[in-house]
């Protein structure tokens, strides 16, 4: 089967850094990708690790480890801002050639003062 | 470079009726995905497609189709509707390489059935 967790909801202090973690089951895995989403916005791209180790983005990495089947998301110096949800997917080519996403439930971030 | 637009931003609808949703990629982008977001399944992938193809399709009944048209614009259409049917519709382009590829969203159409 294929599956994605990731923790529901998680607390942090403004300035803080921040990990959030995501493990995955999946046939023909081809790569995993963080996006944030603010309520009722879009989900937008943060990163993508198709290989082991990590990949830094300004305030944002994001470490994959595919032995284990788990990455996560690092965010650093955290603002006000960052409060959204963030989204581990992974795609798949299980099935074929495609471009097929799937996506952990999403773990709402709250940033506090 | 515009991103990905989609209309209507907002629908209601009543159950058994059917709908259809729009999407019009970023440009140069081939392959259009759409997605089905709730609360409480999340994100779940509907179909994809590429040049005017459908590549892949997720686990949906019947009543969820889609196509693209050649200039890669692409529409979803849900046939006699259900409650549960009301959610986030995304849809998001990329180049079509697979592998390589990184998909961008659209702001959705947030589609309510009563």
């Amino acid at each position: 089967g294929q599956n994605i967790d990731q923790p529901t909801e998680m607390t942090a202090t403004e300035g803080a850094i921040v990990q959030i973690n995501c493990t995955y089951q999946t046939s023909g895995f081809n790569g995993l990708f963080w996006y944030q989403q603010h309520a009722g916005e879009a989900p937008t791209f943060l990163s993508y690790n198709v290989l082991d180790g990590l990949e830094e983005k300004g305030r944002f990495s994001s470490f994959l480890s595919r032995s284990k089947g788990y990455s996560y998301l690092l965010l650093k110096e955290l603002q006000m801002k960052d409060s959204a949800s963030y989204l581990c997917a992974v795609r798949s080519l299980y099935g074929g050639a495609t471009n097929k996403l799937i996506f952990g439930t999403g773990t709402l971030l709250a940033v506090q003062p | 470079k515009a991103g990905v637009t989609q209309t209507p931003r907002y629908l209601i609808k009543t159950r058994g009726q059917q709908v259809t949703l729009s999407c019009s990629p970023i440009s140069g982008h081939r392959s259009v995905s759409w997605y089905q977001q709730t609360p409480g399944q999340g994100l779940q992938f509907l179909f994809e497609y590429f040049s005017e193809t459908q590549r892949n399709k997720g686990n949906f009944p019947g009543r969820f189709s889609g196509r693209q048209f050649s200039n890669s614009r692409s529409e979803m259409n849900v046939s006699t509707l259900e409650l549960g049917d009301s959610a986030l519709y995304l849809c998001a382009s990329s180049l079509g390489g697979v592998g390589t590829d990184t998909q961008y969203f659209g702001p959705g159409t947030r589609l309510t059935v009563l």
